[in-house]
């Protein structure tokens, strides 16, 4: 049963024309993640929710915002999308257990493509 | 400096043979250590947790040195299923975020 879901798994979207990618959870984890990763680099953490709490990284473009309207929901909103910003867009969530340990999930993640 | 820093890599090893990654942290306040596994075009996914103690999951063994703010990941008798990108993960406490490393791509070669 998939956990962490992405939608749409692959986006296509003209240069400048905004663009929305949706995340959703069904494990109630109160952490929730936007990751841009680009070919053959790292996951670079965009900004993350801690309930409510919203924390941007600093390096993120302000091109970048999020939304998340609930606990199991989270967007992530491209405002005028450039050829740079196409990547695979991924998703997770982390929740912290009784025993202390960290558990995360990530979805499968969108493509983003940049016509 | 990176906060996570991996060998560079990419790693390329017969089949059966023992290989090591490497992986440092800059930030002492760290608290959670992870190594997630990435397929090409894939979503990473959590290959095992690193404590302190050090931990071992069949052919995949884990060590954390807080001390050399320094973590590792044994993988014995590689399988050709074991290619792929190896990412070293740190929560650093209070933050509640993940940091990568920039992975290190394994190649096992039949």
């Amino acid at each position: 049963d998939a956990m962490v879901i992405q939608n749409p798994r692959y986006q296509v979207t003209q240069f400048g024309k905004p663009v929305t990618l949706s995340c959703s959870q069904t494990l109630n984890h109160n952490v929730m993640y936007w990751y841009q990763q680009k070919s053959s680099q790292a996951p670079k953490l965009l900004f993350h929710y801690y309930d409510k709490d919203f924390n941007n990284e600093a390096d993120t473009p302000d091109n970048f915002q999020s939304r998340r309207p609930n606990t199991s929901f989270c967007f992530l909103d491209i405002r005028s999308p450039g050829l740079g910003d196409a990547a695979m867009y991924l998703c997770a969530t982390s929740s912290r257990g009784e025993d202390g340990q960290e558990t995360q999930y990530f979805g499968p993640g969108t493509r983003l493509l940049v016509l | 400096r990176k906060e996570v820093e991996q060998d560079p890599g990419p790693f390329n090893v017969p089949e059966g043979a023992t290989v090591a990654f490497n992986c440092t942290y800059s930030n002492s306040a760290s608290q959670s250590f992870f190594w997630y596994r990435q397929d090409c075009r894939k979503e990473p996914k959590l290959l095992m947790s690193v404590y302190s103690s050090g931990n071992e999951d069949g052919r995949f063994t884990a060590q954390l040195n807080r001390a050399s703010q320094y973590i590792s990941l044994l993988i014995r008798d590689s399988k050709l299923s074991d290619s792929a990108t190896y990412l070293c993960v740190v929560i650093i406490q209070g933050a509640q975020k993940l940091v990568f490393g920039q992975g290190t791509r394994l190649t096992i070669n039949p």
